[in-house]
């Protein structure tokens, strides 16, 4: 049973840029949750995808997007990126919303 | 405020010692989770509770739903417990809300 991967494992990018995380969610699991960790804090949902629709959204404004795919992985998508979008960002799968959910081991983004 | 606290936010043991960590929500819920996150980032879920009590190992977590408060107690703890410990609970629309975590150093 393969676990959760996510790639890349660090990423530098600067203000404006545009970026593109990806996802493997954990065979059998349908569902893929984001979420945002700055140093220091606690992780904050982004989103949730099942099924390939999104199915539940936190406070995050629209230039945050994502997609999942027929075999369940799974990208988050940022544009025009922000000093404050530096950050760990996780993603977790889990066989229905609710249940018990799996981390990867999470991509770190560092904005310039 | 947050949804939900957690305290205390640093704990410092000797090994051997019983430890508690507590988690307090102030929102309807439909599960809670302990979540454990290492240096670097990995995180592994401990456990999931809607009532009662779970154990597993040296690890039990207690939820009590009427005072919307939630334990986790590490027995005969060891420096490998070391970590940050991470409440989180689900709510309606599938969406988890996070404490800021509990760093946890247990000194041999």
């Amino acid at each position: 049973e393969t676990g959760v991967t996510q790639s890349p494992t660090h990423l530098i990018k600067t203000r404006g840029q545009q970026v593109t995380l990806r996802c493997s969610s954990q065979s059998g699991h349908n569902t893929v949750s984001w979420y945002q960790q700055a140093l220091g804090q606690g992780p904050q949902f982004i989103f949730q995808y099942y099924r390939e629709e999104e199915n539940g959204r936190g406070n995050f404004p629209p230039r945050f997007s994502g997609l999942q795919f027929p075999n369940y992985s799974s990208e988050l998508d940022v544009n025009a990126l922000e000093l404050d979008d530096s950050a760990l960002y996780l993603c977790a799968s889990s066989v229905t919303g609710g249940n018990e959910q799996f981390f990867g081991p999470g991509t770190r983004l560092t904005v310039l | 405020k947050n949804e939900v606290e957690q305290s205390p936010q640093n704990l410092t043991a000797q090994e051997g010692e019983f430890i508690t960590i507590n988690c307090s929500y102030s929102v309807g819920i439909s599960a809670l989770h302990w979540l454990q996150q290492h240096p670097g980032g990995g995180i592994v879920s401990l456990f999931m509770l809607s009532s009662g009590k779970k154990k597993h190992g040296r690890l039990i977590a207690t939820i009590n739903i009427q005072e919307k408060h939630s334990s986790l107690h590490i027995t005969a703890s060891h420096p490998r417990d070391s970590a940050v410990y991470i409440c989180a609970v689900l709510r309606a629309g599938n969406q988890f809300y996070f404490g800021t975590g509990t760093s946890l150093t247990v000194i041999p």
